[in-house]
Parts: structure tokens; C-alpha cells; sequence
């Protein structure tokens, strides 16, 4: 059964404060990795898809790293405005689609 | 439209009814996907469609849960002879199909069973 844990629950920084969220996971034949940001009230909104160990990408002040075991979102000099649960998904197996499983998210306050 | 939309943005129902919730996808989505989401928890999959095709319905909890997208489209999730268990937000996703594909949300719909 594909597992995914995110650490810590919750993470409160202050205004450029720089810090980094954890998704670590267990499936069988990673297709995917995603990180969605959601907002309360609102749907998931997706920000990256890494594809393979070693992959990275950057949007503004977030980088998203992974490898076999862990993915990372790196969270550069922060600003209010990135508060927000952020949430990791896999996608695993073999057949010619997968759903997402996701973690419970890691709910990110980030103080002026 | 721009995005997935989905109705009724709430629903309040009483025990035993059946209730039906709808999604609209993004136009040319292919793939539209159905998810309940509990307070402090990610998404949690129900159900999975390629154009009108169920192709997986492993997460619906009972059969008391259904899910049809006749026309490739717009989708209906069903619950009959709702419980109080059943209250959650339930949410749709759609992509655009093929084996690598980010999945796009819509705002969900907050079901209370009374």
C-alpha cells in the first residue's frame, strides 16, 4: 500500500525566515511526485511535478527537490502570503493511469 | 470555463436522502477524478473517470455511493440514504489524461448530513 508522511504538521516562521517541508514516502513504482498548495476553504492548487530522483523545480520562493525515498519543499525568505497547507501526492503502479495518494499536509504560517 | 467547478458549493441534507453533487471538468479534460477530503487530511480517492469510462471505483466507501460521466463530461456522485459518516467535503479533480498528468481541483462541495 502506497504510503506518504509529511513532516512537521505544522511550521510557523517569521517574514524571511527560510525553511524546508518533508514528504517522505513508500509506493511501489513511483510515477510521480506532486505538491499542491491549498488555501483555506479552497481547493488543492498544483505547483510541481518531479519525475525522477535528482529532479528539482523552482517557482518563486519555493524549490521542490526529490530522491528515492523523500521529496523536499525548500521555502526561501517566506512572506505572509505563502501561509497555506501544503500538501505532497504520489502516484504509483503499473496500469496506464494511477490516482494520487496524499499526505495529511504540512499547514505552513508564516508571520509578518 | 477556467476551472473546475463543482455544485452545490454546500449541502445540507437529513439523514436517509439521497443527494447528488456535480462536477463540471476543464473543457478537454479527459480524465475527471472524485475525492472526500476530512478537516486536517488530504484528499482521499473515491472514483476515477477516462472520458464516460468508470475505470476505478476501489475508494467508494459502500454501495450507497455511485458515480456516472455519460457523456464524458460533466460527472454526478451519488449518495443514497446519506449518514452522518457520510458528511465531508467532496471534491473533483480533472486532467488532461495520458500517463503523466497533474490533476486540477475544484472547489469541492461541503456535504452535512443532519
Amino acid at each position: 500500500e502506497d504510503q506518504v508522511t509529511q513532516s512537521p504538521e505544522a511550521l510557523r516562521l517569521q517574514e524571511g525566515e527560510s525553511s524546508s517541508l518533508n514528504c517522505s514516502y513508500t509506493v511501489s513504482g513511483l510515477r510521480g511526485l506532486f505538491w499542491y498548495r491549498q488555501d483555506p476553504g479552497k481547493g488543492p492548487e498544483f505547483l510541481f511535478t518531479l519525475y525522477s530522483a535528482g529532479e528539482e523545480k523552482e517557482k518563486e520562493r519555493l524549490k521542490a527537490t526529490l530522491t528515492k525515498k523523500e521529496s523536499f519543499l525548500h521555502i526561501t525568505a517566506p512572506k505572509p502570503e505563502d501561509s497555506a497547507t501544503y500538501l505532497c501526492a504520489v502516484q504509483a503502479g503499473d496500469s496506464g493511469y494511477s490516482t494520487l495518494t496524499f499526505g495529511k499536509g504540512t499547514m505552513l504560517l508564516v508571520s509578518p | 470555463g477556467a476551472g473546475v467547478s463543482q455544485s452545490p458549493r454546500y449541502k445540507v441534507t437529513k439523514r436517509g436522502q439521497d443527494v447528488a453533487l456535480r462536477c463540471d471538468p476543464i473543457s478537454g479534460h479527459v480524465s475527471l477524478y472524485w475525492y472526500r477530503q476530512a478537516l486536517g487530511q488530504g484528499p482521499e480517492f473515491l472514483t476515477y473517470f477516462n472520458y464516460e469510462a468508470q475505470q476505478d471505483k476501489s475508494g467508494l466507501p459502500n454501495d450507497r455511493f455511485s458515480a456516472e460521466r455519460p457523456e464524458g463530461s460533466i460527472s454526478t456522485l451519488t449518495i443514497q440514504r446519506t449518514e452522518q459518516r457520510d458528511s465531508a467535503m467532496y471534491r473533483c479533480a480533472s486532467s488532461s489524461g495520458g500517463t503523466y498528468n497533474e490533476q486540477f481541483f475544484g472547489p469541492g462541495t461541503r456535504l452535512t448530513v443532519l
